[in-house]
């Protein structure tokens, strides 16, 4: 039962150009977003996040949007850097009592050429 | 501050052993959390450690166990090792706060032969 789920495995996109990945999810009950970059060899890090209760979060190039009515969110990289390639996955948390127990899609591996 | 770290880095074992794996959760955080990432896949919640006592667990047989201490840092103990427990294991800690980030950190890869 995939209840986060990212239906593009890859994205490639020229530099400088916008990226946009995407994430859909499946559990009402979830009400906070994040979205973590991973390279080879090293953890997932942190990016940006949004709770349920925006539409829209941003910090610097990226933006996070939130549609709970489609129950879809999605990730803007603008303009995109070659720096960025990497493997991006989005998660969700319920809150409550299943506070910090993240649930993640399969990822998307994001390669921007130069 | 210092960030999440994990020990070992690599880590070799065979079917049937146990392995412990080691977190140390970022300066001021108090909660730890366990996820396994498989190959092509994204990272798994195990379990959460809360002040020293489990905190919710993912749909992982009891085989796989955890500790957390005074200090906060964290084991993750597998007993009766599986070739399927070849896995990316990840350690992220966070404070207890609601809407709080989980920091993650570089991981332990376990190779089960």
């Amino acid at each position: 039962d995939q209840q986060v789920k990212q239906n593009s495995p890859s994205l490639s996109v020229q530099e400088g150009r916008i990226s946009i990945l995407n994430c859909d999810y499946t559990n009402s009950m979830f009400d906070y977003f994040l979205w973590y970059k991973k390279y080879p060899a090293e953890g997932p890090t942190f990016l940006i996040s949004i709770s349920s209760i925006k539409d829209k979060n941003e910090d610097g190039r990226f933006t996070v949007f939130l549609n709970k009515s489609a129950k879809h969110l999605s990730l803007h990289i603008v303009p995109s850097q070659p720096g960025d390639s990497a493997v991006y996955f989005c998660a969700a948390n319920a809150g409550g009592t299943s506070y910090g127990k993240l649930t993640f899609g399969q990822g998307t591996i994001l390669t921007v050429h130069p | 501050e210092t960030g999440v770290t994990q020990s070992p880095t690599h880590l070799i074992k065979t079917r049937g052993q146990q392995v412990t794996l080691r977190c140390s959760s970022q300066s001021g955080h108090n909660t730890v959390s366990w996820y396994q990432q498989a190959l092509g896949q994204g990272p798994q919640f195990i379990f959460q450690y809360y002040r020293e006592e489990e905190n919710g667990r993912g749909n992982f047989p009891p085989r796989f166990s955890g500790l957390q201490f005074p200090n906060y840092s964290s084991e993750l103990n597998v007993n009766a090792l599986e070739l399927d427990d070849s896995a990316l294991y990840l350690c992220a800690s966070s404070p207890r706060r609601a809407g709080e980030t989980q920091y993650f950190g570089p991981g332990t890869r376990l190779l089960v032969l």
